[in-house]
């Protein structure tokens, strides 16, 4: 089936160190690839997408290329802030559905 | 745009008693989410609607489960005879879907409580 697997958490970084998130997936045809955000007390947000391979998705500083030969989509950022402190969730979407499939969430602490 | 509302914000109810979420997507949207997360999971899928019509079912969604969207505007999310195995946040998304990467807006979500 189709599914999505992120590194667990928390991450937790000092200011302005680099991170990695990791993701990986499993799909059947051609997904979509999605990076959400969920900052403490909020809804979701969309970070960041990529519909094909080679995609890269960026967006307030993060990025993200889609990896097809390792079915991957990591989320990178070069130099983290305090304010980046949240929830990440990868996410894929399917040619032949319209329902987002989540990992389980990566927590990211980023002290000063 | 207004964003997704969802109302309420929090439900604690007791086991066995029935409860109704409603949802107001974003103006124009025809596409309408329903999700749900438990603690330390990421959001999973229940159902969702294009404009009033119902298109797709989880099997999460047992027969309790009912979801409404009665004039492609808002919908309704009830469940029946609750169970503590249902207490979670239910979220809402809309989109106007053009492609198959359309973005999903998210609501703030309604934090269940069944005691």
């Amino acid at each position: 089936g189709n599914s999505v697997t992120q590194m667990e958490g928390p991450v937790t970084l000092s200011e302005e160190a680099f991170l990695t998130i990791n993701c990986t997936y499993t799909a059947t045809g051609y997904p979509s690839l999605f990076w959400y955000v969920q900052y403490p007390g909020e809804g979701l947000q969309l970070l960041l997408k990529a519909t094909k391979a080679d995609d890269k998705g960026s967006n307030k500083g993060f990025e993200a290329t889609y990896r097809k030969e390792t079915t991957s989509f990591h989320l990178e950022k070069g130099s983290v802030q305090v304010s980046d402190s949240a929830v990440y969730f990868c996410a894929l979407k399917v040619d032949n559905t319209d329902k987002l499939i989540f990992g389980t969430g990566t927590r990211l602490q980023v002290f000063p | 745009d207004t964003g997704v509302s969802q109302d309420p914000r929090h439900k604690i109810t007791k086991r066995g008693q029935n409860v109704t979420f409603r949802c107001d997507p974003i103006s124009e949207h025809n596409r309408l989410y329903w999700y749900r997360q438990t603690l330390g999971q990421g959001p999973e899928f229940l159902t969702y609607f294009q404009n009033e019509a119902q298109l797709e079912k989880s099997r999460l969604l047992s027969d309790r489960f009912s979801a409404e969207r009665p004039k492609g505007s808002f919908s309704t999310l009830e469940i029946q005879r609750t169970e503590q195995g249902d207490s979670a946040m239910y979220l809402c998304a809309s989109t106007r879907f053009l492609d198959r990467a359309d973005t999903q807006y998210f609501g703030p979500g309604t934090r269940l409580t069944v005691l």
